[in-house]
């Protein structure tokens, strides 16, 4: 069964903490992908990775940092949570970063920071 | 920069009448992929229709879309609401990078 995994589904932390997203994926895709979703906002790309060890910035980088040490996972670190993070997080899969690859979203993590 | 415009922000028609939503794009590249994803209620977006090819209709579980490369536009449509379309729906361009647009939600009444 192809699936998108993400852990935690809820997270509550208080400004200042650290919080890890993580985010698994069973299709050895190599492309992997992390949005986060607010009302009005769409998805907006946080980080790409390519392969492992293989990341670039998105559009919106500033306050994370990713890893990616095997080709079915990928975290999302935020270090020093901030308020303006509390967001609906997605990680996405596709095979390749071509143009017409099919993105596979997980379930997605909702983070409340206070 | 690429960008996609969606610009309503919620549709609400009845049960039945025919479905529209709009999906503009800016790109300088001449070979754009672009994409219709849709979003039910606490799911996660999911891939409805993709296109690259200029004037081509492409169809699935009942919505459609062309590729228009003049107007840079790739609006979605249905014939006929049901109530199980109502859902958030994203339009997406890839040329080195994917963007969504910002999403319209579709809401179907009774």
């Amino acid at each position: 069964d192809m699936k998108v995994t993400q852990m935690p589904r809820y997270l509550i932390k208080r400004m200042g903490e650290n919080v890890l997203l993580e985010c698994g994926q069973d299709m050895s895709h190599e492309t992997m992908y992390w949005y986060r979703q607010d009302p009005g906002l769409g998805l907006q790309l946080i980080y790409i990775s390519y392969d492992v060890d293989s990341n670039s910035e998105g559009d919106i980088p500033k306050g994370y940092r990713v890893s990616r040490k095997k080709r079915e996972h990928f975290s999302l670190i935020l270090d020093s949570a901030k308020t303006n993070q509390t967001s609906v997080y997605f990680c996405a899969s596709s095979l390749s970063q071509g143009g017409y690859a099919e993105q596979f979203f997980g379930p997605g993590t909702r983070l409340t920071v206070l | 920069g690429d960008s996609v415009t969606q610009t309503e922000g919620l549709v609400t028609l009845t049960e039945g009448l025919p479905v529209m939503l709009n999906c503009t794009y800016q790109t300088i590249y001449s070979n754009p992929f672009l994409f219709w994803y849709v979003q039910h209620l606490n799911e996660s977006p999911r891939l409805l229709l993709k296109s690259f090819t200029d004037n081509k209709r492409t169809e699935h579980q009942g919505f459609h879309a062309t590729l228009h490369k003049s107007s840079s536009s790739f609006h979605l449509q249905k014939s006929s609401a049901q109530l199980s379309d109502s859902a958030l729906y994203y339009c997406a361009l890839y040329t080195n990078k994917v963007v969504f647009g910002t999403g319209t939600r579709l809401q179907v009444l009774p």
